[in-house]
């Protein structure tokens, strides 16, 4: 049993789309991260959110707590783009349940 | 700021081999982890260090060990290398072992035993 799960685990986007990755997660947390792996294996953190909506450039998340499901949103997407995205809940301390990963491809 | 570092990049092993992934990190950050990535898995933690001078199991730690050498260094060793640790390994680091704090990755090492 994953906790953590993601939807899709592969999605292919031409250039300009908007896209959703979808995590819904089966345990009880106050806060959600979102990770972006790029092709090359580099691993960086872009959110952590506990409510609502944070936008950063062309990346949007949203959570819902109660509902437990967290969205990533990209909009115009661009080749660059291209990379796994991982949801991460928290289980304690700083360790996490981590999703599979979405992988996103962008093709212009 | 190099952020974390990890050596080596690539390694080959034969089974029965014993080798060290070294990581290092220049944040002053206080705590470590290392983490193996395995197709259609998500990353999953071997061990953590949350202080220097404390380390602790993770979810995967059998056949690894670990040494928290100082503050800046965290290296994890494969004392009788098996085939099902062919994986990638990640090092991160985060300044303290908190639900908020974001955690630092390094490149990764891909490792293959044979």
């Amino acid at each position: 049993k994953n906790e953590v799960e993601q939807s899709p685990q592969n999605l292919t986007a031409q250039e300009g789309e908007f896209i959703t990755i979808n995590c819904s997660y089966s345990v009880g947390i106050s806060a959600l991260h979102w990770l972006q792996q790029h092709p090359g294996g580099g691993i960086v953190s872009l959110f952590m959110l506990s409510s609502g909506k944070k936008k950063h450039g062309r990346l949007i998340a949203t959570i819902n707590i109660q509902e437990k499901h967290s969205s990533l949103h990209i909009t115009a997407s661009h080749p660059r783009d291209s990379a796994v995205y991982i949801c991460a809940a928290p289980k304690d301390g700083n360790q996490f349940y981590f999703g599979t990963g979405t992988s996103l491809t962008v093709i212009p | 700021n190099a952020g974390v570092t990890q050596t080596p990049k690539f390694q080959v092993l034969k089974t029965g081999q014993s080798m060290t992934l070294q990581c290092a990190q220049d944040m002053n950050h206080n705590s470590m982890y290392w983490y193996r990535q395995d197709p259609g898995m998500g990353l999953r933690l071997i061990y953590y260090s949350a202080s220097e001078g404390t380390t602790d199991k993770g979810e995967v730690p059998n056949g690894y060990n670990v040494s928290r050498l100082n503050k800046r260094e965290f290296s994890l060793r494969l004392e009788s290398a098996a085939p099902s640790q062919t994986s990638v390994y990640f090092c991160a680091s985060s300044e303290w072992y908190r639900l908020e704090d974001t955690q630092y990755f390094g490149p990764g090492t891909r490792l293959t035993v044979l």
